[in-house]
């Protein structure tokens, strides 16, 4: 069964910090990982997805890795800023050739709160 | 839609009751999914429809719990006989397929009192 763990569960740093989330998954045959962020009282925002064949990918200050043989994910924010403090989770879809459909296995996230 | 609709957007209820929460997908997405989130916990697969095909119920908790899609598109979640450890946020997202993602909506906040 796969289990998706998140570190650290919180996290409180100074505005213009650079950080690092991460996340590690049980079963190295997954189809991709997706990180989404979620606001207080709030659903969830799609920020980065990446394929299990890719190593990373980019969106303006945010960065994720993926190491899928080491079952590791992280998630990288540079110059954070007061709106990013959210709850970040990882997700990952389970393996298989095809494209087809298949729930996603969440962490239990990491609340970050940046301090202006 | 341009996103993925829910209703209510909050619900409390009386323990005992039955309770429909709705979820309208991207249009056409062909996958559609239930997760619960409560407090402190992550999100719960509870139930996903792909296409024509059976849905995968292997996350229900308990048969109050049940879930129909109808013509390929809206979702209704039915919890009957709600109890207290039923409130959670119910989260719905869709997707066309795994290669592009999947789609939250803003979710349903039950509080049963």
């Amino acid at each position: 069964k796969q289990e998706v763990t998140q570190i650290p569960a919180a996290l409180s740093v100074p505005e213009g910090e650079n950080l690092v989330l991460n996340c590690s998954f049980t079963d190295s045959a997954i189809y991709n990982l997706q990180w989404f962020r979620q606001d207080p009282g709030k659903g969830l925002t799609s920020l980065l997805l990446i394929q299990s064949s890719q190593r990373e990918q980019t969106s303006g200050r945010l960065n994720a890795s993926l190491d899928k043989s080491s079952g590791r994910s992280t998630l990288y924010i540079a110059a954070s800023q007061p709106g990013d403090s959210a709850t970040y989770l990882c997700a990952v879809s389970r393996g298989g050739a095809s494209s087809g459909n298949t729930p996603l296995v969440f962490g239990k996230g990491t609340r970050l709160s940046v301090i202006a | 839609g341009a996103g993925v609709s829910q209703s209510p957007s909050n619900k409390v209820t009386e323990k005992g009751k039955d309770v429909e929460l709705r979820c309208d997908p991207i249009s056409g997405h062909t996958a559609l999914y239930w997760y619960r989130q409560s407090l402190g916990q992550g999100l719960e697969f509870l139930i996903y429809f792909q296409g024509n095909s059976a849905p995968d119920k292997s996350g229900l908790p308990s048969d109050r719990f049940s879930a129909e899609r109808t013509g390929g598109s809206v979702s209704t979640l039915t919890i009957q006989r709600t109890q207290q450890e039923d409130s959670a946020v119910y989260l719905c997202a869709s997707s066309l397929n795994r290669v592009n993602g999947y789609t939250f909506g803003s979710g349903t906040r039950l509080t049963v009192v």
